[in-house]
Formats: structure tokens, sequence, C-alpha cells
């Protein structure tokens, strides 16, 4: 069974920094790119962040670029997001998901974490 | 990037009834296109890929079609568990997709 169980979300002031976590479970981690994506209080969802299954490519949202970074440790099954000078506008719930791949390309996430809650505000 | 245009952005029905929902992509993206349901306080779920293949597991009330720049989700006869907000997702350029803003399926 697949799992991915994020962790690290709280309440920091803005310019703060934080760093997420992604435990995974289930599945053959290095073989699957895995992505942040995010959902502000009552809106929709957000991609921010996506890295290869080898870690040698990286790809950012515009909202997030420089201030953010993705990475992952093979060895240890788990996705990080730190995230640095954080915004009132960086306040979502932020889940970790997997990449689908189907014999059309990658379609999008197919396992999803429960999300954790990153607010920002003094 | 592209913009993905949801409509409506709700929608109250009844048990048994038939919902569509569309979604419009602001350049054509082929059949990269990924329907997902998610519930209050829970992560989305894969619904549909490809426009038109249904996830295992997902009921067979489900079932999307388009291509291009047009696409729907359309659920045959809704059920209780069907309540939920829908949204689309362009693949056309993974992993630099976007969602649209997403369709609140209502009870009546």
């Amino acid at each position: 069974e697949v799992q991915l169980l994020e962790s690290g979300g709280g309440l920091v002031q803005p310019g703060g920094s934080l760093r997420l976590s992604c435990p995974a479970s289930g599945f053959t981690f290095s073989n699957y790119a895995m992505s942040w994506v995010r959902q502000a209080p009552g809106m929709g969802l957000e991609w921010v962040s996506t890295i290869s299954g080898g870690a040698t490519s990286t790809f950012y949202a515009d909202s997030v670029k420089g201030r953010f970074t993705i990475s992952r440790d093979n060895s240890k099954n788990a996705l990080y997001l730190q995230m640095n000078s954080l915004r009132a506008e960086d306040t979502a719930v932020y889940y970790c998901a997997k990449a689908y791949m189907t014999t059309t390309g990658t379609v999008g996430f197919d396992y999803w974490g429960q999300g954790t809650l990153v607010t920002v505000s003094s | 990037d592209i913009q993905m245009t949801q409509s409506p952005s709700s929608v109250s029905a009844s048990l048994g009834d038939r919902v569509t929902i569309t979604c419009r992509a602001s350049q054509g993206i082929s059949s990269y296109l990924t329907w997902y349901q998610q519930k209050p306080g829970k992560a989305p779920k894969l619904l549909i890929y490809a426009a038109s293949t249904l996830q295992s597991g997902v009921p067979s009330r489900f079932s999307g079609s388009g291509s291009g720049t047009d696409f729907t989700l359309t659920i045959s006869s809704l059920q209780p568990e069907d309540f939920a907000t829908y949204y689309c997702q362009q693949a056309n350029n993974f992993p630099r997709v976007t969602f649209g803003g997403g369709t609140k399926v209502e009870i009546k």
C-alpha cells in the first residue's frame, strides 16, 4: 500500500522558513518523480514543485522560484520542501504527490499525502 | 502557462441526476487531461486520465471525453458519495501542470 505522510507544517512569521518532509512507502521511490501541490484555504489546487526520480532535475512554479527548494533522499525514501522568505500568500495545505506514469506519458498524480498546513502570519 | 477554465463553479443536483462539468484549456493539450475528486478535508483522488481513461477502482458512472481544448466529465447517475469538488488538470507540459478552478457538486 502506497503511503505518503507529510509533516513540518505550522505557524511561521512572514519572512521565516519552514521545511516540509514526506516519507514514502509502498513503491520503489527512486523510480518516480515527486511533487508538492498546495491549496490555499477555500481555494483550488496549485502545483508548486517537482523533482525527478534521480533528483537530477527540479522544477518550480514562478510563485515560489528562488524561495523554495525541493529535494529528496532516495536512501531514506523521503521528499522535502525547504521554504524560505515565506509570505502570507504561501498559506496553504501542502500535499506531496507521486507522479503517475502511464503508457501515454505522465498524466498527473495518483497518490497524495494527507497534507500539512502552513500558516504564514504575524 | 496553460490556463484551465472549469464551468460551472458549482452545481446543485439530486440523487440519480446526470451531471456534466466542462473544462477548457487556453491552448490545445491533445488528450493530456486528468480529472480529480476532492472531498472536504481530504486529498484529491484521481478519477480519469488521458481525457477518458477511467482509473482503476473508479465507478463506471464516471466518464470523460474531449480533446484539444474542450473536455467534459460526466456523472451518469449521481450517488451520495459523489458530492464533492471536481478539478481538471492539464498534463500537456508535465511537470508544469495547471488545475481548473474546481466545480462543487452540491445536494439540491
